[in-house]
């Protein structure tokens, strides 16, 4: 079964600093997709990454996919509060899939003043 | 464009008794899948319904099924519920299920 790992699974950053969550998964797939919750919420699409070596950024937020090292990252750069929330990253289920999606364990994300 | 809608918001039910849950995607989106999210499981994948036919399916007992009607709307249904099916459900669509997947408010559903 297709596992997907991400790391850390708590991350505490001060306001200005930059950090990167990893996302590790197990089957050959050239896509993967980042979201994020924000408490009580549902899931909201950051980025979608469809081929190896993508990169897209919106923001502070920069995300990568390697699909050789079956690695993504989402990189954060000089944080800010609004930026609290738990980033989950998914790969599918099928080569071709978007709607058929195992997510990782998320990254809890607190920006501290 | 309207979101993904999810019927019930809140829902509590009894252990053992049967629950359904809907789901109206994105115009135009004929792809649902129906994801469980609880706080030591996490996110998992239930099922996928495109044109009305289930294309795929995540590890859960018989007891979670679901259907998708012409319109492209979804139900989920889950029998003799257990304690441990209280969880919020979430709902997403996409246009082919190949492309983004939008996901609905979820319903939270408790069993007593």
């Amino acid at each position: 079964e297709l596992k997907v790992e991400q790391n850390p699974l708590f991350l505490s950053m001060q306001e200005g600093k930059n950090y990167t969550i990893y996302c590790n998964y197990s089957t050959t797939s050239d896509r993967l997709y980042w979201y994020r919750q924000d408490p009580g919420k549902s899931l909201e699409s950051l980025f979608v990454l469809l081929s190896n070596g993508a990169v897209k950024q919106e923001g502070r937020l920069m995300a990568s996919l390697d699909t050789k090292a079956r690695l993504s990252t989402l990189h954060i750069t000089a944080a800010v509060h609004d930026l609290s929330a738990t980033y989950y990253c998914a790969a599918p289920q099928t080569q071709t899939g978007a709607n058929n999606l195992f997510f990782g364990t998320g990254t809890r994300l607190t920006v501290i003043p | 464009k309207a979101g993904v809608t999810q019927t019930p918001r809140y829902l509590i039910k009894t252990r053992g008794q049967q629950v359904t849950l809907s789901c109206s995607p994105i115009s135009g989106h004929r792809s649902v899948s129906w994801y469980q999210q609880t706080p030591g499981q996490g996110l998992q994948f239930l099922f996928e319904y495109f044109s009305e036919t289930q294309r795929n399916k995540g590890n859960f007992p018989g007891r979670f099924s679901g259907r998708q009607f012409s319109n492209s709307r979804s139900e989920m249904n889950v029998s003799t519920l257990e304690l441990g099916d209280s969880a919020l459900y979430l709902c997403a669509s996409s246009y082919q299920g190949n492309t983004e997947a939008f996901f609905g408010q979820g319903t939270r559903l408790t069993v007593v």
